[in-house]
């Protein structure tokens, strides 16, 4: 299964751009990076995903290095409802329902 | 439109007994995906169904089994329960089904306890 590298853990200020980073090295030609988040006590919630190019949606947006190595979720104004465990994940063929969580990345953010 | 519904949410077992839980996806969506969730192993996927056939599967034991009916809602049944089996099990829900990348969308999870 293709492998992502993400940060344990990182803080944010409130109302700050936060850059959460995800490195994706053996990602293949027919690879999807998704992106979702697990807010405490809640099942994962959608954030965005990409092939290629950039992607902006109401949530964030994803910047997708030119040799897709690597990609960042970038939320413009963090919030505290923003504090959550994010998850970078590739997904083969982009449709496939088998998900292959890591350990993602803990977001703190202080008021 | 409704979410992800998931029942029971909570669920008490005794060891060797078996459990079923049911997972209704959002109207329209076809493919069903259930995950194991413990503070351990983290996030890990277990099966996945479309239009009634599984279509893809995890690393579980036969212990773990699920199916689908032709209204896309979902069952997924653990039997000789173990301690380990301890854990929230989660559904998502689909709708692109093979051809585009799609998200899914989760629902609550059912918090099944063996003692």
């Amino acid at each position: 299964d293709a492998k992502t590298t993400q940060p344990n853990s990182m803080e944010s200020n409130e109302e700050e751009p936060v850059h959460l980073p995800c490195n994706h090295s053996t990602i293949s030609g027919t690879d999807y990076i998704h992106w979702y988040r697990q807010l405490p006590s809640q099942g994962p919630e959608y954030v965005i995903h990409g092939l290629t190019s950039n992607v902006n949606n109401r949530m964030a947006s994803l910047a997708i290095a030119e040799d897709r190595k690597s990609s960042t979720l970038i939320l413009h104004r963090a919030t505290l409802r923003d504090a959550a465990v994010y998850y970078c994940i590739l997904n083969y063929g982009g449709s496939q329902g088998n998900l292959i969580f890591g350990k993602g990345t803990k977001l703190s953010v202080k008021p | 439109k409704a979410g992800v519904t998931q029942t029971p949410r909570y669920l008490i077992k005794t060891r060797g007994q078996q459990v079923t839980l049911s997972c209704s996806p959002i109207s329209g969506h076809r493919s069903v995906s259930w995950y194991q969730q413990t503070p351990g192993q983290g996030l890990q996927f277990l099966f996945e169904y479309f239009s009634e056939t599984q279509r893809n599967k995890g690393n579980f034991p036969g212990r773990f089994s699920g199916r689908q009916f032709s209204n896309s809602r979902s069952e997924m049944n653990v039997s000789t329960l173990e301690l380990g089996d301890s854990a929230l099990y989660l559904c998502a829900s689909s709708g692109l089904g093979r051809a585009l990348a799609n998200e899914q969308y989760f629902g609550p999870g059912t918090r099944l306890t063996v003692t």
